[in-house]
Formats: C-alpha cells, structure tokens, sequence
C-alpha cells in the first residue's frame, strides 16, 4: 500500500527565513510525485510533479526535487503570502490513477 | 478556463437524513474524481470516473455511498442515510486524459459535510 508522510505538522517562520519541507514515500512503483498547496476553505492548487530521482523543478520562490525514497519543497526568503498548507502526494504505476496524499504541513511566515 | 466547480460548499444534515453532493469537471476532463478529508486525517481517494464508467471505487467506505457521472459530464455523490462519522469535506476533481496517465488532478473547493 503506497503511504505518505510529511514533516514537520507545522513550521513558522520569519519572512526570508529559508527553510525545506520534507515528504516522504514507499510505493511500489512511482509514476509521479505531486505537490499541492491549500488555503483556508479552498481546494488544493497544482504546484509541481516530479517524475524521477534527481529532477528538481522551481517556481518563484518554491523549488522541488525528488529522490528515491523522499522530496523536499525548499522555499526561499519566504513572504507572509506564502503561508498555506503544503500537501504532498504519489501516484503509483499501475491500472489506477488515483494519488495518495500525506496530511500535509502547514506553513505560517510572520512578517 | 474555468475550474471545478462544486455545490453545495457547506451541507449541515441530521443523522439518518439524504445528502447530494454535486461536482462540474473542468471542460474536456474525461478523468473525474472524488476523495474526502475527514478532520485531522489526510485526503483520501473515494472513486475515480474515466467519462461516465466507474474505474476505481475503491475508497468508498460502504454502500450508504452513490456516485453518478451520467453523460460523462457533471457528477453526484449521494449519502444515504448519513451517519455521524460521514462528516468531513469532500473534495471533487478532475484531469485530462493522457497517454502516460500522469496529468495533475484539479480540485474544487470542496462540500464541508457536517451531519448532527
């Protein structure tokens, strides 16, 4: 069964205070790995997917990358608009598509 | 383009009372799924839809839980008779159809589900 774990539950910080938030993950086979970032009362929001060990893929000041067994999402010089929670998710090779999620960290950034 | 869209976005029912839950896919998503975050737990898979036939519904927790996607455009989740642990937020989203079957999921804002 393909699982998921995300660490820390929560992290604040300091705006600018560069930090990394950890996922990781067994399956099988992966076919992808999958970050989202939610908001209150919203849906999750499509970050990134990440497909082999040692990919990386950045977007402002958010970059992903992946090993065999875990990814990371480093934020650098975080603003208060950053604050959200950050999910992370796998989805395994085979017949089905669906993504098994971890319960996600939430990330405060004090101004 | 316009997202997912779900309705309601909050449903307050008693135990034992009918709730559906309706979900309208991005257009030309073939791929159409629910999951569901019950509080303090992580988001989990319900069922996925490829168009209007059911391929995975293997999340769904009993048979008190109906899922339609008549003409493989909108869909319903229906819960009948709720019960008390059915509360949580439901989350409907959707994909295009690929050749690698790896585009990213959608999601809708989500039904937040209380039953009293």
């Amino acid at each position: 069964e393909d699982q998921v774990t995300q660490s820390p539950e929560a992290l604040r910080l300091q705006e600018g205070e560069s930090s990394s938030l950890n996922c990781s993950y067994t399956v099988s086979g992966l076919r992808g790995l999958f970050w989202y970032r939610q908001d209150p009362g919203k849906g999750p929001e499509f970050l990134f997917t990440l497909y082999s060990a040692g990919e990386e893929k950045e977007k402002e000041r958010l970059k992903a990358t992946l090993t065999k067994k875990e990814s990371f999402l480093h934020i650098t010089a975080p603003k208060p608009e950053d604050s959200a929670t950050y999910l992370c998710a796998v989805r395994s090779t085979g017949a089905n598509s669906k993504l098994t999620f971890g319960k996600g960290i939430t990330l405060s950034v004090r101004p | 383009e316009a997202g997912v869209t779900q309705f309601p976005s909050h449903s307050v029912i008693e135990k034992g009372q009918t709730v559906t839950l309706r979900c309208d896919p991005i257009s030309g998503h073939d791929n159409l799924y629910w999951y569901r975050r019950v509080m303090g737990k992580e988001i989990k898979f319900l069922l996925h839809f490829v168009k209007e036939s059911k391929q995975d519904e293997s999340g769904m927790p009993n048979n008190r839980f109906l899922a339609e996607r008549t003409g493989g455009t909108y869909s319903t989740l229906k819960v009948q008779p709720a019960e008390l642990e059915d509360s949580g937020v439901y989350f409907c989203a959707s994909s295009r159809q690929t050749g690698t079957g790896n585009s990213p999921l959608h999601f809708g804002n989500g039904t937040r589900l209380t039953v009293t």
